[in-house]
């Protein structure tokens, strides 16, 4: 079965500071990969995606992710954190069921110090 | 544009008791998804609609939970009778085809307590 694996569950960054975020995936294809952004209270924004091709993938507010099929990871950056940026943040997978079937992280918390 | 729209936002309500969420989707998206959130188990896919059939419902937990859409415009998820574990937020998610590559939007959800 497939399972995604965020392995920090808070981190705080200083504003102006770089941001990596981890995503691990297991799944035995080619995986379809997509990170997700949630504000408190709100639903969930889609960042990027990754389906094929070029492994550096760029998103909506200045955000990138990379795919490493070889470390089976899908890591979140951007180079300077803005305040704004705080939310939690999930790494999900589709698999190849016909639809897009997501299966997600657990999220990591993003907190942004002054 | 107007996006996934679920009302009720909050509902609190006694163990028991039927429990009705409201999912919009996107006008013109043919295809939604129901997501439950909680602390233990984060985002899980309950269910999932195409052109307003069900294909997908491996992910409702049990029969106390049914989902329907009755037509393009419209979705209900309803809990009867709904438990204290029930507690979670609900959201609903549309995108415009089945399409791997087609990103699902998401509404704000629903926050469920059931005391």
């Amino acid at each position: 079965a497939q399972s995604v694996t965020q392995p920090d569950i808070h981190i705080t960054v200083s504003e102006g500071a770089s941001l990596e975020l981890r995503c691990n995936y297991s799944y035995g294809a080619t995986p379809y990969l997509f990170w997700y952004v949630q504000s408190p209270g709100q639903g969930l924004q889609l960042l990027l995606k990754y389906f094929s091709g070029d492994t550096l993938v760029q998103g909506i507010k200045g955000f990138e992710a990379e795919f490493k099929r070889s470390q089976s990871s899908f890591n979140l950056r951007k180079p300077s954190v803005h305040w704004s940026d705080a939310a939690e943040y999930f790494c999900a997978v589709s698999m190849n069921t016909g639809f897009q079937k997501l299966v997600f992280g657990t999220g990591t918390r993003l907190l942004v110090s002054p | 544009d107007a996006g996934v729209i679920q009302s009720p936002r909050h509902e609190v309500t006694e163990m028991g008791q039927e429990v009705t969420l409201r999912c919009k989707p996107i006008s013109g998206h043919n295809s939604l998804f129901w997501y439950r959130q909680t602390m233990m188990r984060g985002l899980e896919l309950l269910i999932y609609f195409n052109n307003n059939v069900p294909i997908d419902d491996s992910g409702m937990p049990e029969d106390r939970f049914s989902a329907k859409m009755p037509n393009a415009s419209f979705s209900t998820l309803k809990i009867q009778p709904s438990e204290p574990r029930d507690s979670a937020v609900y959201f609903c998610a549309s995108s415009s085809s089945t399409g791997l590559n087609q990103p699902q939007h998401f509404g704000d959800g629903t926050r469920l307590s059931i005391l």
